[in-house]
């Protein structure tokens, strides 16, 4: 049982340069979600999706587009990656219930502007 | 605007000893709880959740206490084990929203 797998583990790319974050997860989950990671900011949302075809913007959304065309995928990218955007990138998902139920997440991405 | 804030970025204990995390929030919005571990090089994994209704939720050496009218909840770990040591976040979510606003998290060190 993979969980949520993310692609790739690491990137370094240049500043105006565009790449895709690739999450997958074989859970049946309805739920997806995309976080960053950074030294005293914790995990802040990007954009969620609570279903194939939605997606919605979370905390800090500028400078990045997702898309939700499979319940499986969840895809995160950068148009014009900027030295801002270094960053550990956490994906996850998670199953409809009454109460809230965990997230799931992937093991991160690493990603490098420069 | 950080609305779930852990203001102690780290802490260092004793193995057998009580660990303390601490967790508030502003928004009083928020209705349910839950609490991460993380290692490095891996995500998050969940320990345990709360909801407003409860005052204190138990599970095993995990114990998680919510205080609504302080916007405060905290996490207890006791005894704490050298396996114990890393960084803990504490996550906030309104029911119905599925939006998690998580913390800035507490690295712990459980010392042998």
């Amino acid at each position: 049982n993979a969980g949520v797998t993310q692609t790739p583990k690491f990137r370094v790319l240049k500043t105006g340069q565009s790449m895709t974050l690739l999450c997958a997860q074989d859970m049946n989950h309805e739920y997806m979600y995309w976080y960053r990671q950074d030294p005293g900011m914790g995990l802040r949302l990007i954009h969620y999706s609570v279903g194939e075809g939605t997606t919605a913007k979370g905390e800090v959304p500028d400078g990045y587009n997702v898309s939700r065309l499979k319940k499986q995928n969840f895809l995160l990218g950068l148009e014009s990656a900027a030295p801002s955007q270094t960053s550990v990138y956490f994906c996850a998902s998670s199953y409809p219930t009454n109460l809230p139920s965990p997230l799931h997440f992937g093991n991160g991405t690493r990603l490098t502007v420069t | 605007d950080q609305q779930v804030k852990q203001n102690s970025p780290s802490l260092s204990v004793q193995e057998g000893r009580i660990s303390i995390l601490n967790c508030d929030y502003t928004n009083s919005m928020f209705d349910y709880f839950l609490w991460y571990k993380k290692y490095p090089a891996e995500g998050p994994t969940f320990l345990i959740s709360i909801s407003s209704i409860k005052d204190k939720n138990e599970d095993g050496r995990f114990t998680v206490f919510l205080n609504k009218s302080a916007k405060h909840l905290s996490l207890h770990i006791v005894p704490s084990q050298p396996g114990d040591s890393a960084v803990y976040f504490c996550a906030a979510t309104r029911i119905g929203t599925y939006k998690y606003i998580f913390g800035t998290g507490t690295r712990l060190k459980v010392l042998a």
